[in-house]
């Protein structure tokens, strides 16, 4: 299983953009690198996937370098609602978890 | 459509109590999977199945036994509840494997006094 490490906390305005950066250097050749957010009290739930290079939908995109060892969440312009825990999910391993805190 | 549903949404065991945490999906995912979340420690695998009749082992297996024995089902059993094993737990489902496009359920706050 692939190991992740993922910063504990980001601090952030509204209106800007967020990178939250994963470190998987042990990740496998079949495995997908999938970010998800999750509020109190409620299960994760899925932001975007990716294998390599760069995806994008319509509330974030995702890079992903050649040699598929971090990847980097990006959220253009947050807002308040926005303040969740974001995680990383390479293959079947969970990040520890990033506390995004988004204030006016 | 319900997704992925577990119950119960709570429950309290004594330690040496055993019991099912249940877990249901409707979209017909061959892949399932339990997780444990813990403060600081994120999400822990415990056990996953690539389809019924097929299962494996997480990164924290001990103590919990699953089986599947249809596409939908996919229980936890807890053996001898020990106070480590209180936890939320949650339940995942994709159409494939790799992690892609998990649903979640809602969680099971377990607490063992």
């Amino acid at each position: 299983l692939a190991k992740t490490t993922q910063p504990i906390s980001m601090d952030s305005y509204e209106g800007q953009e967020v990178n939250i950066t994963c470190s998987h250097n042990n990740i496998a050749t079949n495995d997908y690198i999938t970010w998800y957010q999750q509020f109190p009290s409620q299960g994760p739930r899925f932001i975007i996937q990716g294998y390599k290079t760069k995806v994008t939908n319509e509330v974030a995109s995702l890079f992903i370098p050649a040699d598929r060892k971090s990847s980097t969440l990006s959220l253009p312009r947050v807002s308040l609602s926005d303040t969740a825990v974001y995680y990383c999910l390479v293959g079947l391993t969970f990040g520890k978890g990033t506390m995004l805190l988004v204030s006016p | 459509n319900a997704g992925v549903t577990q119950t119960p949404k709570f429950q309290v065991l004594k330690t040496g109590q055993s019991m099912t945490l249940q877990c249901a999906q409707d979209m017909n995912h061959e892949y399932m999977s339990w997780y444990r979340q813990d403060p600081g420690m994120g999400l822990r695998l415990i056990h996953y199945s690539v389809g019924a009749g097929i299962t494996d082992q997480g990164e924290v297996p001990n103590g919990y036994n699953v089986s599947r024995s249809t596409t939908e089902d996919f229980p936890l059993r807890l053996l001898s509840a020990a106070p480590s094993q209180t936890s939320v737990y949650f339940c995942a489902s994709s159409f494939t494997g790799g992690g892609y496009g998990y649903t979640f359920g809602s969680g099971t706050r377990l607490t063992v006094v």
